[in-house]
């Protein structure tokens, strides 16, 4: 059972150019999360979806970022026209329907770099 | 609703040093607890966790026990190596705000 996949691992982009973070979560699991981490910062949570459904986006910025996690595929972080000061390194985890404890299970991380 | 109050790092310790990272939760209800390792460069993974009170979780030798009189969840190793040396966070279940994590360097 292949973990939690995030591509691409690095990311580089140009200010005012798009950036979209691919996560696939776990088999099975239909819980989706996205988190930030700025260097030598601790992780701030971002959005929470379930399939096809956002749950919580309370630690989205109201502009630009937008979140996704249709029926099929992946679940997309889509950062439009960028800044430098979206440049961190962006985790998602994934975690199963109904399961206690709710353990998330985290990638690789995308490390975006806004030049 | 659930919240961790975590110790505030970098913590620097020599190697074979005793370690505690102290973690006091407030939470309605009796939620699962968890800490979470962050290795450099990697995401999150799960340590130990513990599902009730006066549970112990542990692995690779750390140990943490849920002590609801208490209301904390301490993580304690007797022995730190220098690959220990990471980013840990304790986590309550069903709360998505990890906080900042507390810093671990082991030096040789």
């Amino acid at each position: 059972n292949a973990g939690v996949m995030q591509n691409p691992r690095h990311l580089v982009r140009r200010r005012g150019q798009e950036a979209r973070l691919r996560c696939s979560p776990m088999k099975g699991h239909s819980h989706v999360y996205w988190y930030r981490q700025l260097p030598e910062e601790g992780l701030k949570f971002m959005v929470y979806l379930q399939k096809e459904n956002i749950i919580d986006e309370s630690g989205m910025p109201k502009e630009r970022f937008s979140a996704e996690f249709p029926k099929e595929g992946p679940s997309i972080l889509r950062i439009q026209q960028v800044v430098r000061g979206d440049s961190a390194a962006y985790f998602c985890a994934s975690s199963p329907l109904g399961t206690i404890p709710n353990e998330q299970f985290f990638g690789p991380g995308t490390r975006l770099t806004v030049l | 609703g659930n919240s961790v109050t975590q110790m505030e790092g970098p913590v620097t310790l020599s190697e074979e040093a005793f370690l505690t990272i102290n973690c006091t939760y407030t939470a309605t209800g009796y939620p699962s607890l968890f800490w979470y390792v962050q290795y450099p460069g990697e995401g999150l993974q799960l340590l130990l966790k513990a599902t009730k009170a006066d549970d112990k979780g542990s692995n690779k030798g750390f140990e943490a026990t849920y002590r609801k009189e208490t209301t904390s969840f301490h993580l304690e190793k007797g022995s730190v190596q220098v690959s220990d040396s990471a980013v840990y966070f304790c986590a309550p279940s069903n709360d998505m705000r990890f906080g900042a994590g507390t810093r671990l360097t082991v030096k040789p």
